[in-house]
């Protein structure tokens, strides 16, 4: 069975202090690995999805990698509008369903 | 905007009862997927449906069933709820074709 977890559950950062999240992943072939954004009490907003190792993206403050193992979301000099959950999902060979990490939930203080 | 569409947003019911959650996904999406997020749980897949065909099954209890329609809708019916039925329900479309899914607002079920 697909397992995502993710490190730390929680961040506390000050504005503009840069930071990371990781991803660690076990799947049986990968497909996919896909970052999700969570605001409390709204759907996830997709953010990236990474297909192979070595394999990055950026987006504004954030940028995401991808190893064979695990896989980080760099946020650089954040906001306050950047707190939120973030979430780690794979999908594998088997099927199209998405396997989520836990979460980290970064708090951004200006 | 995700473009992905649930009703209702809230819900409110009794143990015992039965509900009905509606998804509209994307405009020509065929793939949709329920999830449910629980606090001690987190996002779990529930079911997943291609062009009105069911394509593979989470942990979904048996009190729960799904359907997609010839419009590609979906519904996600459950019965005899219980009080740990409570949770954010989501659903998620994209083209059929592992894409990235993007995901509705949710439906907030609580069982009292």
């Amino acid at each position: 069975e697909d397992q995502v977890t993710q490190s730390p559950e929680a961040l506390r950062l000050q504005e503009g202090e840069s930071s990371s999240l990781n991803c660690s992943y076990t799947v049986s072939g990968l497909r996919g690995l896909f970052w999700y954004r969570q605001d409390p009490g709204k759907g996830p907003e997709f953010l990236f999805t990474l297909y192979s190792a070595g394999e990055e993206k950026e987006k504004e403050r954030l940028k995401a990698t991808l190893t064979k193992k695990e896989s980080f979301l760099h946020i650089t000099a954040p906001k306050p509008e950047d707190s939120a959950t973030y979430l780690c999902a794979v999908q594998g060979w088997g099927d199209y369903k998405l396997s989520f990490g836990a979460g980290t939930t970064v708090t951004v203080r200006a | 905007d995700s473009g992905v569409t649930q009703t209702p947003k809230h819900l409110i019911t009794a143990t015992g009862q039965r509900v009905t959650l509606r998804c509209s996904p994307r405009s020509g999406d065929l793939s949709v997927y329920w999830y449910q997020q629980s606090l001690d749980q987190g996002l779990q897949f529930l079911i997943h449906y291609y062009n009105g065909e069911e394509r593979a099954k989470g942990n979904i209890l048996e009190r729960f069933s799904a359907q997609q329609f010839p419009d590609l809708h979906s519904e996600l019916n459950l019965s005899s709820l219980e009080l740990g039925d409570s949770a954010l329900y989501f659903c998620a479309s994209e083209p059929g074709q592992a894409a990235e899914a993007f995901f509705g607002q949710g439906t907030r079920l609580t069982v009292v």
